[in-house]
């Protein structure tokens, strides 16, 4: 089965404690991104990667770090959490120009 | 600087109502539109993708179109059903300055039964 694997599903942290939300897609795409939801402003994206050890900005990459050292893995870093980053991210992939989504991962920073 | 608009922000119709939601965006320059379902507490499920040299898509139920000229995409929903209550999402893909794919806020649909 096709599938976008993200964990933790859920996770309260405090201010500036390093977390890694793991994202891993057994489809072999080479197009995967990061979203954040939140309330009224739809989906954001964080990061992207076209392929393994090509990766670039989205709209709001400020506050968080991804690395793609293998196809199937793509984690986002937040090497300094801070109150601001609370929301529901989503990890996803793309064969060609259909996307494929995680089930989110809500993050809850005191 | 692309922004996706959707309205109605959220929307409450009979069951066996036929319903249209809108999206529009500011930069008619897109890869492809693609409509998204979204239930609560869980990710999303892609609905239906328009190139940008298509002007329509169909899946059962639902039809979607894209007018690049004016900005517009509506998504059409015949004969609704309780089970289509859901969030619905539309998305831009644009290949200007890097692979990038922008939202909308969502559309929040209530069919009652």
């Amino acid at each position: 089965e096709a599938q976008v694997t993200q964990n933790p599903r859920y996770l309260i942290t405090v201010t500036g404690k390093k977390l890694t939300v793991t994202c891993s897609q057994n489809m072999n795409h080479e197009y995967m991104s990061w979203y954040r939801q939140d309330p009224g402003l739809g989906l954001r994206q964080i990061y992207y990667s076209m392929n393994v050890e090509v990766t670039d900005k989205g709209d709001v990459p400020e506050g968080y770090k991804v690395s793609r050292k293998e196809k199937r893995n793509f984690p986002l870093i937040l090497e300094s959490p801070s109150p601001n980053q609370t929301s529901l991210y989503f990890c996803a992939t793309h064969r060609g120009t259909e996307a494929f989504f995680g089930q989110g991962t809500r993050l809850t920073v005191v | 600087k692309q922004e996706v608009t959707q309205i109605p922000a959220a929307l409450s119709v009979p069951e066996g109502e036929n319903l249209v939601l809108n999206c529009s965006f500011t930069d008619s320059a897109i890869y492809n539109l693609q409509w998204f379902r979204q239930d609560p507490g869980k990710g999303l499920t892609s609905l239906l993708l328009i190139q940008s040299s298509q002007r329509e898509q169909t899946s059962g139920r639902l039809n979607a179109s894209l007018d690049k000229s004016s900005g517009r995409s509506t998504l059409y929903i015949a004969a609704s059903q309780p089970g289509d209550s859901a969030t619905y999402l539309c998305a831009v893909g644009r290949r200007t300055g890097g692979f990038k794919t922008i939202f909308g806020a969502g559309t929040r649909l209530f069919v009652k039964a």
